[in-house]
């Protein structure tokens, strides 16, 4: 059984904290996403990785980075957490061989007070 | 405009009812329709994946997209309480994940 697994389910920082949020994946999938979900937004891509030490930008980067040491772990990075950040984070992966079909973690619900 | 454009619902429905759900899109380059059911406190899974136009079937899920309107939707025959779930569709010109534009998704509610 596939698993894409992310660190937290709920989290509640400080505005101005930094927040790791984890990412692992046991499928040896080489692309790895962050989204973030907002009712009425649908899901946007943070950052993308199709590789170890890769990184892409994708459409809404600002405030954010990632980290890529190994294969199946993709961290995302809030280096100074803002309210705006408020979301829920969404972690995906896929296998080159057949990108029809993301394999999605269930979410942290991020919370910056 | 939004990309992808997608009624947020929710939509509540009778047990064992035909269930219509629908996404329209403004990019003519989109080629890879896919459909991902969302259960609550869960991530999305995929439902469906369909490429260029046309129809497809599985189970009681029937994925149709036509270009030529740039609207694609998702029936469900004989609804179950089980189908509660938000629908979210997706697209994209090129089949890469990181190209992949979501709607904001339905919130459906099959009531027993």
């Amino acid at each position: 059984d596939v698993k894409v697994t992310q660190s937290s389910r709920y989290l509640v920082k400080r505005t101005g904290e930094k927040v790791f949020l984890e990412c692992v994946q046991d499928m040896d999938h080489e692309n790895m996403f962050w989204y973030r979900q907002d009712p009425g937004l649908g899901l946007r891509l943070i950052y993308f990785s199709y590789d170890v030490k890769m990184k892409e930008k994708g459409d809404i980067p600002e405030g954010y980075s990632v980290s890529r040491e190994k294969k199946e772990r993709f961290s995302l990075i809030l280096e100074s957490a803002s309210t705006n950040q408020t979301s829920m984070y969404l972690c995906a992966s896929i296998t080159s061989s057949n990108n029809n079909e993301q394999f999605f973690g269930p979410g942290t619900r991020l919370t910056v007070l | 405009q939004k990309e992808v454009e997608q009624d947020p619902g929710p939509l509540s429905v009778p047990e064992g009812a035909i269930v219509s759900l629908n996404c329209t899109y403004s990019n003519s380059a989109f080629q890879y329709f896919m459909w991902y059911r969302q259960y609550s406190r869960k991530g999305p899974e995929l439902l469906m994946y369909t490429y260029s136009s046309g129809n497809k079937e599985d189970g009681r899920f029937t994925a149709q997209v036509d270009k030529s309107s740039k609207y694609i939707s998702l029936f469900i025959r004989d609804s179950q309480p089980s189908d509660s779930a938000t629908y979210l569709c997706a697209m994209s010109e090129d089949n890469y994940g990181q190209n992949f534009v979501f709607g904001p998704g339905t919130r459906l509610s099959v009531l027993p």
